[in-house]
C-alpha cells in the first residue's frame, strides 16, 4: 500500500512561516508526492507536487529530502483562510491514490 | 472549465432505497476516482476507472454497491440497497493520464440513510 504518514495535527500563527511534514520511507524511484488540502465543506483540491526537486508555486514550496523518504509542505505566510486539513499521498505505478488521515492545520490570530 | 461535477449535492434516503450519485469528470481527463469520506474511516478510494474501465474496485466495501463509467464524461456509483452505515460524503475525482498528474475533486455528495 502507498503509505505515507503525517503529524494528526500543527498549529501556527498567522502570518507565520509552517512547515508541514510528511513520511513515505517506502517511495518507489518513480512515484511522486502530491499535497492536498481539504478546507470545511468542501473536496480535497491541489496544492503541489513533485519528484526530486524542490518545488514553489504561488501555494507553497515543497522540499524534498534527498533520499526521498519524507518530504515538507511550506506555507510562507499561514492565514485563516490556510486553516485545513492537509494530506501528502504518493503515485505511482504501484500507489492507488490513498489518501491517509492527513494533518489538520490550526492558524490563530 | 467547471470543474468535476457531482450530483446531487445532498441526498437523503430510508434504509432499503436504491442511491445513485452521478459524475462529470473535467474533459479530457481520462481517469476517475470515488471516495468515501467519514470521521471514522477519513477518505477511502473506492474504485477507480482508466479510460471508462475499472481498473481497482477492491476498495467498494460490499456487494450492495457498484460503479459504471458508460462514457468519458459520465460515471455512477449506485448503493442497492443503502444502509445507515452508508452515510457519508461521496467524492468524485479525474485526473489526465500520467502520475504527476493532479486529482480534480468535485464537491461532493452529502448522503444520510435513515
Amino acid at each position: 500500500d502507498a503509505k505515507t504518514t503525517q503529524p494528526n495535527s500543527m498549529e501556527s500563527n498567522e502570518e507565520e512561516p509552517v512547515h508541514l511534514p510528511c513520511n513515505h520511507s517506502t517511495i518507489s524511484g518513480t512515484d511522486y508526492i502530491h499535497w492536498y488540502r481539504q478546507l470545511p465543506s468542501q473536496g480535497p483540491e491541489y496544492v503541489i507536487h513533485g519528484l526530486t526537486s524542490n518545488v514553489n508555486n504561488r501555494m507553497a514550496s515543497l522540499a524534498i529530502a534527498e533520499d526521498r523518504k519524507s518530504s515538507t509542505l511550506i506555507l510562507h505566510r499561514a492565514t485563516l483562510r490556510d486553516a485545513a486539513v492537509y494530506y501528502c499521498i504518493r503515485t505511482g505505478t504501484a500507489s492507488k491514490l490513498t489518501f491517509g488521515t492527513g494533518t489538520r492545520l490550526q492558524v490563530t490570530l | 472549465d467547471a470543474g468535476v461535477i457531482q450530483s446531487p449535492r445532498h441526498e437523503v434516503t430510508e434504509m432499503g432505497q436504491e442511491v445513485t450519485l452521478r459524475c462529470k469528470p473535467i474533459s479530457g481527463h481520462n481517469s476517475l476516482f470515488w471516495y468515501r469520506q467519514t470521521m471514522m474511516r477519513g477518505l477511502e478510494l473506492l474504485i477507480y476507472f482508466n479510460n471508462n474501465v475499472p481498473i481497482d474496485d477492491s476498495g467498494m466495501p460490499e456487494d450492495r454497491f457498484s460503479a459504471k463509467m458508460p462514457n468519458a464524461s459520465f460515471s455512477t456509483l449506485k448503493i442497492q440497497p443503502s444502509e445507515p452505515r452508508d452515510s457519508a460524503v461521496y467524492f468524485c475525482a479525474s485526473r489526465k493520464e500520467g502520475y504527476n498528474s493532479p486529482l480534480h475533486f468535485g464537491n461532493g455528495t452529502r448522503l444520510t440513510v435513515t
